[in-house]
């Protein structure tokens, strides 16, 4: 079946440092690739997506490019703000056309101190 | 456009009980998917539903049921509680019916509690 890795945390960094946070994927077919972030009492806001190899999905400054050779979608970010705290899923949903969901990682919970 | 609306937002039950929640996807979306959320499992795939049709069903007992208006809102209903059904359940809907390229919105979940 479909899975997703994903270091959990929580990941603590200063304002303005690099991020990257590691995701792996297994899956049966073609799927696409997102990026969801959660803040404290809220739901999943998408952040961004990929929908095939070698695409690049980017928003508000997060960058992940969809690595079909080393399946993986690491998410980056070149300076981060402490408006960034929040916890950030890695999912799959298998391009086959099924209705079978999404999968998801088990979150990594990043802290931004100024 | 309003978003994915979730009702109530907090719920408190005791086992054995029943509870029922409701999903409000934004206009237009005709199919809603439901998730569930804890520490230990993470956010676990329930079911979705499109123009009123189970499409697909997660690894989740029969305890777990759920059904879709022709107005494309959602309920979903959890009977005979059990202490490990305290979770967050997130409702999500998107334009087409597949899941697959389509971006899911989701809505701000129900927080249940089961005592």
């Amino acid at each position: 079946g479909n899975s997703v890795t994903q270091m959990e945390g929580p990941v603590t960094l200063s304002e303005e440092a690099f991020l990257t946070i590691n995701c792996t994927y297994t899956a049966t077919g073609y799927p696409s690739l997102f990026w969801y972030v959660q803040y404290p009492g809220e739901g999943l806001q998408l952040l961004l997506k990929a929908t095939k190899a070698d695409d690049k999905g980017s928003n508000k400054g997060f960058e992940a490019t969809y690595r079909k050779e080393t399946t993986s979608f690491h998410l980056e970010k070149g300076s981060v703000q402490v408006s960034d705290s929040a916890v950030y899923f890695c999912a799959l949903s298998d391009s086959g056309g099924g209705a079978d969901g999404l999968t998801f990682g088990k979150g990594t919970h990043l802290i931004i101190q100024p | 456009k309003a978003g994915v609306t979730q009702t109530p937002r907090y719920l408190i039950k005791t086992r054995g009980q029943q509870v029922t929640l409701s999903c409000s996807p934004i206009s237009g979306h005709r199919s809603v998917s439901w998730y569930q959320q804890t520490p230990g499992q993470g956010l676990q795939f329930l079911f979705e539903y499109f123009s009123e049709t189970q499409r697909n069903k997660g690894n989740f007992p029969g305890r777990f049921s759920g059904r879709q208006f022709s107005n494309s809102r959602s309920e979903m209903n959890v009977s005979t509680l059990e202490l490990g059904d305290s979770a967050l359940y997130l409702c999500a809907s998107s334009s087409l019916g597949t899941s697959g390229r389509n971006e899911q919105f989701f809505g701000p979940g129900t927080r249940l509690t089961v005592l």
